[in-house]
């Protein structure tokens, strides 16, 4: 099993540029979820997925998008970079909906600078 | 005021001292994560408590739900144990996790 992959690991773009941040696991897992990680914060909640067809909103939502068609992949769309989103973005993964009893997976982190 | 507050910030210990990393958290919660992340990034699930207390290899990790506290312990500290150790809870039934900043940990020689 890869866990969970996503890509691209670095990503530069422009101010207005539009861009998807890839995410899939192959563990049939219920529960994903999107995080940035900026200095001197915790990691906070963009959005997240308690199962196929369903999204929701988290701490962070505004300039981000979510679709989940399929168990294994949940994308995140930035629909027009903003310098301010500049941050490293994790995806993870956990196998239930009632994710508080089941450990998360984490992927390996996308770089992202918006310039 | 952040729900989830972890202390020390920063800490350096010697190889072989024992240490603990502390956080507290303001709401009810249903579980509580301790996470590792590593200089190059990756972050690795360490423990997930709901009560009581978890070990595994040197690592320990406690929880007092009354008190709204848990200790994340290493003993006989090595370097390959430098990272950020960070706690994480999840607040009643939300389906959101809450993040502490982290605990930067450097073990030397």
């Amino acid at each position: 099993n890869a866990g969970v992959t996503q890509t691209p690991k670095f990503q530069v773009l422009k101010t207005g540029q539009s861009m998807t941040l890839q995410c899939a696991q192959d563990m049939n897992h219920e529960y994903m979820s999107w995080y940035r990680q900026d200095p001197g914060m915790g990691l906070r909640l963009i959005h997240y997925s308690v199962g196929a067809g369903i999204t929701d909103q988290g701490e962070v939502p505004n300039g981000y998008n979510v679709s989940r068609s399929t168990t294994e992949d949940f994308p995140l769309r930035l629909l027009s970079a903003a310098p301010s989103q500049t941050s490293v973005y994790f995806c993870a993964s956990s196998p239930s909906s009632s994710s508080y009893n089941s450990p998360l997976h984490f992927g390996n982190g996308t770089r992202l600078t918006v310039t | 005021k952040n729900e989830v507050e972890q202390s020390p910030q920063n800490l350096t210990a010697q190889e072989g001292e024992f240490i603990t990393i502390n956080c507290s958290y303001s709401v009810g919660i249903s579980a509580l994560h301790w996470l590792q992340q590593h200089p190059g990034g990756g972050i690795v699930s360490l423990f997930m408590l709901s009560s009581g207390k978890k070990k595994h290899g040197r690592l320990i990790a406690t929880i007092n739900i009354q008190e709204k506290h848990s200790s994340l312990h290493i003993t006989a500290s090595h370097p390959r144990d430098s990272a950020v150790y960070i706690c994480a809870v999840w607040p009643g039934t939300a389906s959101k996790l809450t993040f502490g900043t982290g605990t930067r940990l450097q073990v030397t020689l």
